[in-house]
């Protein structure tokens, strides 16, 4: 089976822009999660998607968002990004009823 | 909520050497726990995890760890490392969620760096 896919794995943007982030998780996983990971707070978890809805939300500001689709594959979108959004974006997915969580490569995100 | 304590930042030990690096939690909740891998420039490998019965989990590349609840710790040990366990290594906690569904809470991480 192929493995959790994020795409792109590097990105560079501009403080003020908005960014959108992609996962493809596991065949079969519908559940699939996002976490952020940097130097500073290590890594953090931003949301959970399961069934195309939020089913589980971390501690993060409203320009953190998601969405699912109707294929499982996610992406999460981060508008008006700031300095502080740079940081490795990881993608987690997980079959339904069980615990354990994939992850995938991660993008990483800079931030000027 | 969950807060997950690790201890030690770095452990540095020598090949063939064994191995322990600790982790403590704190949970309102019961709790999974599980212990995860990274290695430079990229994502998580999971070790292994602890979901119930036996205290003592045999997870990949010889790994194991013990949960104990009285001190709310889940330990993970290898008895001989090897130069390739070199990493970074994160021990997570997963309240059960009366929605369903996964919220891990992750340590600060220990590098392990492994010496000839």
């Amino acid at each position: 089976k192929a493995g959790v896919t994020q795409t792109p794995r590097y990105l560079i943007k501009t403080r003020g822009q908005q960014v959108t982030l992609s996962c493809s998780p596991i065949s079969g996983h519908r559940s699939v999660s996002w976490y952020q990971q940097t130097p500073g707070q290590g890594l953090q978890f931003l949301f959970e998607y399961f069934s195309e809805t939020q089913r589980n939300k971390g501690n993060f500001p409203g320009r953190f968002s998601g969405r699912q689709f109707s294929n499982s594959r996610s992406e999460m979108n981060v508008s008006t990004l700031e300095l502080g959004d740079s940081a490795l974006y990881l993608c987690a997915s997980s079959h339904e009823g069980y615990y354990e969580q994939y992850f995938g490569p991660g993008t990483r995100l800079t931030v000027t | 909520a969950q807060s997950v304590t690790q201890l030690d930042s770095q452990v540095p030990v020598f090949e063939e050497a064994p191995v322990e690096l600790r982790c403590n939690y704190s949970s309102s909740v019961s709790v999974y726990l599980f212990w995860y891998v990274q290695y430079p420039n990229q994502g998580l490998q999971l070790l292994l995890k602890y979901l119930s019965g036996s205290t003592l989990v045999k997870g990949i590349n010889g790994f194991e760890a013990e949960f104990n609840k009285s001190q709310t710790s889940f330990h993970l040990r290898k008895p001989s490392v090897h130069i390739s366990d070199t990493a970074e290594y994160f021990c997570a906690v997963s309240p059960i969620l009366t929605g369903g569904g996964n919220k891990l809470t992750f340590g600060t991480g220990t590098q392990l760096k492994v010496e000839l």
